[in-house]
Order: structure tokens, then C-alpha cells, then sequence
């Protein structure tokens, strides 16, 4: 069956600290891969993407992604963490046959002081 | 920008209503999809539309209902609303390709069935 895990449901790290959440996809071929930020409240915002090419994207806030496909992996990074990074995160798949679109389950992410 | 605005961020019914959820976005997608959002289910696709008038079924349709006579408009209708149906209710849109184009989103609407 066609799968996304975040196996990580929440994460505690301290600010200044590095950041890796994880993602791991199951679909026969290459998908389409985004992580999207969603803070308190609000809607799902779009942080990187990745399509074709370098399969280490930059995205904004300072998160990069690196897409292995040995590993059926797409992680996001940080190297510092901030207060303001506090957020549920997404990893998401999107695959072109059939328009199809799947979100894994979030990763929830405290920062402490 | 793409902005998608949701008619509503916190909306109250009682048992049986027929509510009705708006959704409108400004680039002229041609995509647009309504999900709703559980802690620990993360989102799940209740409709989607690829162009006006059409509509596939997502992964829990049941109890809902969509409308989309105009590009930019996506309702969700939730025809005799019940308490299992209090949730986070996003809006996305997107361009062609739905697989392999970024979605855009709403801010929600907190849905609350009493």
C-alpha cells in the first residue's frame, strides 16, 4: 500500500540546537516531495519541494531537505532552531498518475529555551 | 502570492443542520480540495475538484457533499451535520498536475457540532 511515515510524532529540542525530522515514503517510483509547516491555528504552509535534480533543496525559514532514494527518504534540517520554529510539520507526497496527493501524520515540534 | 480564503475561522452548528463551508482562492488554480484535520490522523482528503463542476471522492466522503459552479469557489456542505463531524476543516488549491504541484492553504475553519 502507498504509505507516508513521519515516525516521529513529537520532538522536543532546545533553541540554537539542530534539527532532523524524518519522512519516509513507500511508492514504486520517484514522487513528488514537500514539507509544509503549520503553526497554531493556522493553515499549512508550503517550506520546500522537490521535483528533479540536486536532491538537497533549500527551502525558506532556513530548512533544507535532502531526498535519499536508497532509502525512500525525504528529511528536513536545521541547524539552529528557533523559538518561532515551535510547529507541527508535514511531509507530503504527490505522485502525477491519478492526481494524487498524500500527507503523512505531522511531527510536532517543541523548542525549549 | 496565492491567497485561499475560508469564509469562516470558527463556526458553531447544532445536530442536523446543513452547513455550509466556503472556500475561494485568487491565482485561477485549476485544483482545489477540502480536508479535514484530527489529532493523530493528520489530513484526510474529503474531496476534490479538477476543474469547475467536477468532483472526485477522497478518502472520507461520507456525510459530505461539494459544490464548484465557479473556478474559484469550492463549498463543502455538510448535509445533516453530527458531532463526529466536529473538526479542523482545510481548504487547498492548486495548479494542473495535482500530484505534482505544491497546494495551497487556507486558514481553517475550526468546525464545532453541538
Amino acid at each position: 500500500a502507498q504509505s507516508v511515515t513521519q515516525p516521529d510524532i513529537h520532538i522536543t529540542v532546545s533553541e540554537g540546537a539542530s534539527l532532523e525530522l524524518r519522512c519516509n515514503y513507500s511508492y514504486g517510483a520517484t514522487p513528488y516531495l514537500f514539507w509544509y509547516v503549520q503553526s497554531p491555528g493556522q493553515g499549512l504552509q508550503l517550506l520546500l519541494k522537490y521535483f528533479s535534480g540536486d536532491t538537497l533543496v533549500q527551502g525558506i525559514k532556513g530548512f533544507e531537505a535532502e531526498f535519499k532514494r536508497s532509502q525512500s527518504s525525504f528529511n528536513l534540517r536545521k541547524p539552529s532552531v528557533h523559538w518561532s520554529d515551535a510547529a507541527e510539520y508535514f511531509c507530503a507526497v504527490g505522485l502525477f498518475t491519478g492526481n494524487q496527493f498524500y500527507f503523512g501524520t505531522g511531527t510536532s515540534l517543541t523548542v525549549i529555551p | 502570492d496565492v491567497k485561499v480564503t475560508q469564509s469562516s475561522r470558527y463556526l458553531v452548528k447544532r445536530t442536523g443542520e446543513k452547513v455550509f463551508l466556503e472556500c475561494v482562492q485568487d491565482m485561477d488554480h485549476e485544483n482545489m480540495f477540502w480536508y479535514r484535520q484530527d489529532p493523530g490522523l493528520g489530513l484526510r482528503l474529503i474531496y476534490f475538484s479538477y476543474d469547475v463542476k467536477m468532483k472526485e471522492k477522497g478518502d472520507i466522503p461520507e456525510g459530505y457533499s461539494v459544490s464548484r459552479e465557479k473556478k474559484e469557489r469550492f463549498s463543502l456542505i455538510l448535509e445533516s451535520a453530527s458531532t463526529n463531524q466536529t473538526s479542523m476543516y482545510l481548504c487547498a488549491s492548486s495548479s494542473v498536475g495535482a500530484g505534482s504541484s505544491a497546494q495551497h492553504f487556507g486558514d481553517g475553519t475550526r468546525l464545532s457540532i453541538l
